[in-house]
């Protein structure tokens, strides 16, 4: 059964230190998200990409943050400085359609300790 | 600001009974809502969801139940079986984004 897959699944940086978080979604799929989820915290939305631009995004998601899908498979999230409040579980998800009734598949999640 | 609220965090429940998941939600222009199930360090895998024109759809086991007057839904499993345990998240959502509720944690005991 086709999966989202991600890499690392484990990633320790230092405070002020760039990370780029990957992901590889399920193939026919057309719309990609990030989501992060804080120790004892619920999942929250970060971002959503179609067609090679934002779609929304949250609050979350300030100028610290950058996502991009570099070739035909991977789809990635940067984070260019990174803040002890950015340690997190990081998950990517894919979806065949976008907007409503769009069931998204996630992938197994990128633990990030910035510390 | 939670606008999905899942109050139980979490429910034992035995082995060939039925589990009751229930959440709630505050947003009126929710249109569509899922129920995920987690295990611990994976991500949510999806089971099962319910556009907001419906009132009830079924999966096998799995049945979503939305009563929108009330802005609540809720999620029958039965009969329960001891891998049904696991954190299930419920979700909603009217556009891109998907809004999560806490979880709720269930015990399906022999």
């Amino acid at each position: 059964e086709p999966e989202v897959t991600q890499t690392p699944s484990h990633q320790v940086t230092q405070m002020g230190q760039e990370v780029i978080l990957r992901c590889v979604p399920i193939s026919n799929h057309l719309y990609f998200y990030w989501y992060r989820q804080i120790l004892g915290q619920k999942v929250e939305f970060l971002v959503s990409f179609y067609n090679n631009e934002i779609s929304e995004k949250s609050e979350i998601f300030d100028d610290q943050f950058s996502v991009e899908r570099p070739d035909g498979s991977n789809f990635t999230l940067k984070i260019r400085s990174t803040k002890l409040e950015d340690s997190a579980m990081y998950f990517c998800a894919s979806s065949e359609i976008g907007q409503s009734y769009n069931e998204q598949f996630f992938g197994p999640g990128t633990r990030l300790t910035v510390l | 600001d939670q606008q999905v609220k899942q109050n139980s965090p979490s429910l034992s429940v035995q082995e060939g009974r039925i589990s009751i998941l229930n959440c709630d939600y505050t947003n009126s222009m929710f249109d569509y809502f899922l129920w995920y199930k987690k295990y611990p360090a994976e991500g949510p895998t999806f089971l099962i969801s319910i556009s907001s024109i419906k009132d009830k759809n079924e999966d096998g086991r799995f049945t979503v139940f939305l009563n929108k007057s009330a802005k609540h839904l809720s999620l029958h499993i039965v009969p329960s079986q001891p891998g049904d345990s696991a954190v299930y998240f419920c979700a909603a959502g009217s556009g891109y984004a998907l809004n999560f509720g806490k979880g709720t944690s269930l015990l399906v005991t022999p």
